[in-house]
């Protein structure tokens, strides 16, 4: 079965320390979405790219957030600096055009930042 | 935005009964579609069952089936035979189909399968 993979799936960091993320979304698939989860807030959107073009990052904080495509078969979520709010499960999703099928998650980044 | 809405936050059932699991949403938009994703312990999101908004005959994939109300906004997912692997978080998702955008997820629902 064709997977998204994110990597790594746990990370324990200290405040102010940068943090990247990483995702292979599967290939073909054209739109790739960052999600984080918490228990307070549910899944939020933060960001999603269709042709590795942005198409929408108003979830993120522009501050310290930021999400890239460098080619098609990886996409990355950085923090810097990193605060101990970011603490949450980070998830990668993507789908191909026509996304009614719905869209296929990574397992997650697990980010602690004490 | 489009709201979800999942009234239920934790639900259980025994093992081989029927349980279903509420979902309700807003939108203005007739081109949708619909998604209850499942989240295991291992907290991965594995989709369990999809419903497009123009079809009037509900989703089923094996014991999992759909009961959509368009004109409630009402999509609730029936398990049949429950079993203890089902147990997990339950999401209802919510995607607007002319734009192809994000998914508009509910709170969840915890789902325990006591055997």
């Amino acid at each position: 079965d064709a997977r998204v993979t994110q990597t790594p799936r746990h990370k324990v960091t200290e405040m102010g320390q940068e943090v990247t993320m990483r995702c292979q979304p599967i290939l073909g698939h054209n739109t790739v979405f960052w999600y984080r989860q918490t228990m307070m807030q549910g899944l939020e959107l933060l960001a999603y790219f269709r042709n590795r073009a942005p198409l929408d990052d108003s979830g993120m904080p522009k501050d310290r957030f930021s999400a890239e495509m460098p080619d098609a078969t990886l996409a990355t979520l950085k923090i810097q600096p990193s605060e101990p709010r970011d603490s949450a499960v980070y998830f990668c999703a993507s789908g191909p055009t026509g996304l009614s099928y719905g869209y296929t998650f990574g397992s997650g980044t697990r980010l602690t930042v004490v | 935005a489009q709201t979800v809405t999942q009234s239920q936050p934790e639900m259980s059932v025994q093992e081989a009964e029927t349980v279903t699991l509420s979902c309700t949403y807003d939108t203005s938009e007739n081109n949708y579609y619909l998604f209850w994703y499942k989240q295991p312990p291992s907290r991965q999101m594995i989709l369990v069952i999809r419903q497009e908004a123009y079809k009037q005959q509900n989703a089923t994939e094996n014991r999992f089936s759909v009961n959509f109300q368009k004109a409630a906004k009402s999509f609730s997912l029936k398990i049949s035979d429950s079993q203890l692997g089902d147990t997990a978080m339950y999401f209802c998702a919510f995607m607007q189909g002319n734009t192809g955008n994000q998914f508009y997820f509910g709170t969840g629902t915890s789902l325990t399968v006591i055997p």
